[in-house]
């Protein structure tokens, strides 16, 4: 296994189109997490995932955000509507099942740019 | 309380220097504090991470200060070199809670040749 993969690695579209991102995280790990990053700043907590079951979302997450784990393996980011201010990396990242397992490995992240 | 605040924006050390970062925190449920490393066109990589029961761990150049009482936490990387140029950010999570990580918004390092 060669770690965490995202799909595609950059994304350009323009404003009001939708946009799904892929990632397959780590094949034993149980936990997957989306964040985001904009220039300059540290990753964003979007929302996360233990098995297909999504646990928590953050308040950045807006109604026009939604994000899948079908059968707790592969995971989808879908953004409707897309804005100027979507522009940033889409990182995800997967963790393992133990409350122990903190660390997370992330993959190398989805650009996104909205024009 | 969630956030984590990280000093100095941007650093820059001369090869064989001490870069050191710093992170404060106000969650005293936060317990553990870890530090990712950053190149750029790449996902963040855990670097090291300490919990609060110790005040100090140490791997290899890299070492994490801890400061309970002042709800403080440091990163120092000995003898820098130009590879370790990159962006740090600090973290700090509840894990018996499940919650995700909450990121500093991190530190770009140069260390000159």
């Amino acid at each position: 296994d060669t770690g965490v993969s995202q799909n595609p690695r950059h994304k350009i579209t323009k404003r009001g189109q939708n946009v799904t991102f892929r990632c397959d995280p780590i094949s034993e790990h149980n936990r997957l997490y989306w964040y985001r990053q904009t220039l300059g700043q540290g990753p964003e907590f979007l929302t996360y995932f233990q098995n297909e079951a999504q646990l928590e979302k953050s308040r950045l997450l807006s109604d026009r955000f939604s994000a899948e784990r079908p059968k707790g393996s592969f995971s989808t980011l879908e953004i409707q509507r897309t804005e100027q201010g979507d522009s940033a990396m889409y990182l995800c990242a997967s963790s393992g099942y133990r409350v122990a397992d903190e660390k997370l490995f992330f993959g190398s992240g989805t650009q996104l740019s909205v024009l | 309380q969630q956030q984590v605040k990280q000093s100095p924006q941007s650093l820059i050390v001369q090869k064989g220097g001490i870069s050191i970062i710093n992170c404060a925190y106000e969650n005293t449920a936060f317990d553990y504090f870890p530090w990712y490393q950053q190149f750029p066109g790449k996902g963040p990589a855990l670097l090291i991470a300490i919990r609060p029961d110790v005040s100090e761990k140490k791997e290899g150049r890299f070492t994490i200060s801890f400061n309970k009482s002042a709800k403080q936490f440091s990163l120092h990387i000995m003898d820098s070199q130009p590879g370790d140029s990159a962006t740090y950010f600090c973290a700090a999570s509840i894990p018996q809670a499940g919650t995700a990580l909450i990121f500093g918004k991190g530190t770009t390092l140069s260390v000159s040749s």
